[in-house]
């Protein structure tokens, strides 16, 4: 069974950064993609970024709204994903989510999801 | 264009079938994915492509789609299907992922 487990959110000030974990079992990570998706209070999803496994050429895309403060990488040896996150600023705020997907090129059906951790930023 | 819309709000009657539908140019060149989220939880995968059901989801939840408009069809609703339901499909570069504003689900 495909398991995903995020950690490392919680509260941070403007400007500061954070890094999310999405650790991963019931399936060989390295042969697979991952995105990202977050949910601000009371709002809808929004992905935010995609990781694809070496064999795909390790491509990685992001939202526009995150480009060049957010940052994904992966650990295959560990079967864990990370999300980077620098400048954050309170509309970072929500919970984060990160997904199996089953694109190689570039984001497309996911068929997992983690049970997310939740990022405030605030001062 | 680059964005998903769907309706807000749709109530079905328990055990009557409701079809959700989401709009979009992407759609006339891929397909959608289907996410239901209740109060609290993470989202689900129902439904995704042309025809997959990841396992333990009831078949009672299928998709179809058609030029562009992708639709989710609950065949006799029940109490625990009331939930948010977001699409999502590729944008029409095929490098980004879009998600529906999402519909809320009521059974009565």
């Amino acid at each position: 069974e495909v398991h995903l487990v995020e950690s490392g959110g919680g509260f941070v000030l403007p400007g500061r950064s954070l890094r999310l974990s999405c650790t991963t079992s019931g399936f060989t990570f390295r042969d697979h993609s991952l995105s990202w998706v977050r949910q601000a209070p009371g709002k809808g999803l929004e992905w935010i970024g995609f990781i694809t496994n070496k064999a795909s050429g390790g491509t990685i895309t992001y939202a526009a709204s995150v480009k060049g403060r957010f940052f994904l990488s992966r650990d295959d040896s560990k079967s864990i994903a990370y999300l980077q996150m620098n400048s954050l600023q309170p509309e970072d705020t929500g919970v984060y989510y990160c997904a199996r997907d089953l694109g190689t090129a570039g984001p497309y059906y996911f068929d997992g999801w983690g049970q997310g951790t939740r990022v405030t930023v605030s001062s | 264009s680059s964005e998903l819309t769907q309706d807000p709000a749709v109530s079905v009657a328990l055990g009557q079938t409701v079809t959700i539908t989401c709009q979009g140019d992407s759609l006339k060149k891929y397909y959608a994915g289907w996410h239901q989220q209740k109060p609290g939880q993470a989202p689900v995968v129902v439904f995704y492509g042309k025809d997959n059901r990841p396992s333990g989801i009831p078949e009672r939840f299928s998709g179809f789609g058609s030029g562009p408009t992708a639709s989710l069809t609950i065949t006799g609703a029940q109490a625990e299907d009331e939930a948010d339901y977001y699409c999502s499909s590729r944008d029409t570069t095929g490098n980004l992922l879009l998600f529906g504003g999402g519909t809320r689900l009521t059974v009565l």
